[in-house]
């Protein structure tokens, strides 16, 4: 089972709101990462978490606030939001996060849109 | 620069017309190169991991193969349910992927 999962599917914020973003795999994997695709463009890396440790910051703001609970859970916290935030974000897995790291496995995305 | 490029940037095919879509890279010290597809709206579907020159790899009407500077992915008799984004990514230093700008691929019935 290759499954990555996100909640919610949709989010609609306002700039003053506080929401997050969840993930969630059960493959073992051992990096997780968070990226942003904008319509019509390819994925971009924002953060990579290693062994539940950060290991990559792609020079975020810090409106994105990232969080690995657990092996399993990757979350990602939103605050103070700008409307050119609205973007479908991915989550990933892979069983390592070094060379030879394998595959990234990505989940559904999550939609959001900022108002 | 590090580099990867894909082209065409949009293909149209008929059903049953077979193509072969490139993506280029100009990184040093390839550790994988990757093939996905996407659906509007939907994540990245994994397909396939290329990992040194001469690696080919199949699945149903999709064959992937990898040079030193490119990889192809053939599509034989493609149908409209193959449409969709593909996009080539290469990972060349940790597990970092470097993704292209993607092929949206059409095929009409």
């Amino acid at each position: 089972d290759t499954e990555v999962t996100q909640t919610p599917k949709h989010l609609v914020m306002g700039m003053t709101n506080k929401k997050s973003l969840k993930c969630e795999q059960h493959m073992g994997h051992r990096a997780m990462y968070w990226y942003k695709q904008k319509a019509k463009k390819p994925p971009e890396l924002m953060f990579v978490y290693s062994y539940e440790k950060l290991s990559i910051n792609e020079s975020v703001p810090s409106r994105f606030s990232p969080e690995c609970p657990n092996s399993s859970l990757l979350n990602l916290h939103l605050h103070a939001l700008q409307p050119e935030d609205s973007a479908l974000y991915l989550c990933a897995s892979s069983q390592e996060e070094g060379p030879g790291g394998g595959t990234q496995y990505f989940g559904p995305g999550t939609r959001l849109l900022v108002l | 620069e590090d580099q990867v490029t894909q082209s065409p940037e949009a293909l149209r095919l008929q059903e049953g017309e077979s193509s072969s879509l490139n993506c280029s890279y100009t990184v040093s010290g390839l550790r994988g190169l990757f093939w996905y597809r996407q659906d509007p709206g939907k994540g990245p579907e994994f397909l396939f991991t290329l990992y040194s020159a001469g690696e080919e790899k199949e699945k149903e009407r999709l064959k992937a193969t990898l040079t030193k500077k490119e990889s192809f992915l053939h599509i034989t008799a493609p149908k409209p349910e193959d449409s969709a984004t593909y996009l080539c990514a290469v990972s060349y230093y940790g597990n970092k992927l470097v993704f292209g700008a993607g092929t949206i691929l059409r095929v009409k019935s």
